[in-house]
């Protein structure tokens, strides 16, 4: 059973540029949660995605967007890129009317 | 403000020496606490979900222990493999979201 996987693993961008990060959910789940994380910090919530909606968001700039397709799949974009948007980022799923959340191993995102 | 608080930030042990990690909330309304271990450059990995105060759950050394304002992580009889941080969430009970502590960093000392 493939757990949460996300692509790519790591990403080189700079500033001003947008860019796309993807995540396939854990089998059977249907929601998934972004979350930034900084080095040496927890996880931030971003949003999160049920039946292809944004159902809750955390304290980030519109420039964060997302989105979840028909197969629970979902895709983070981040518009013009700032430096301090370097960060992991990682992509939790879980069933909607459960709430353990399993997360993938992230994408290591570097803006110069 | 909901506020999640994880100490100390690092510890290293002795292999076998036991310790506790501790999690204090402050929180509006808890539906549950939530430990997780994450290695270097991974994601996290989930332990344990704690719901009521005075609830234990027990995974080979961890064990881990819910009060009205705080958790604690036990580990018992540490081996260099347990060496990761461990972080600690909360979710509220108004919505699905988790808020994170920092972590504690544990390394393990053979």
């Amino acid at each position: 059973d493939a757990g949460v996987t996300q692509s790519p693993t790591h990403l080189i961008k700079t500033r001003g540029q947008q860019v796309t990060l993807r995540c396939s959910p854990k089998s059977g789940h249907d929601t998934v949660s972004w979350y930034q994380q900084a080095l040496g910090q927890g996880p931030q919530f971003i949003f999160q995605y049920y039946e292809e909606e944004e159902r809750q968001r955390g304290n980030f700039p519109d420039r964060f967007s997302g989105h979840q397709f028909p197969n629970y799949s979902s895709e983070l974009n981040v518009n013009a890129l700032l430096l301090g948007d370097s960060a992991l980022y990682l992509c939790a799923s879980t069933h909607w009317a459960k709430n353990i959340q399993y997360f993938g191993a992230g994408t290591r995102l570097s803006v110069l | 403000e909901d506020q999640v608080t994880q100490s100390p930030e690092a510890l290293r042990l002795q292999e076998g020496e036991s310790s506790s990690l501790n999690c204090s909330y402050t929180v509006s309304g808890l539906r549950g606490l939530f430990w997780y271990r994450q290695d270097p450059g991974k994601g996290p990995e989930f332990l344990f979900t704690l719901y009521s105060a005075g609830e234990e759950k027990e995974k080979e050394r961890l064990k881990a222990t819910l009060t009205k304002k705080e958790s604690f992580l036990h580990i018992t009889a540490p081996k260099p493999e347990d060496s990761a941080t461990y972080l600690c969430a909360v979710q509220l009970n108004t919505g699905n979201q988790f808020y994170f502590g920092t972590g504690t960093s544990l390394t393990v000392i053979p």
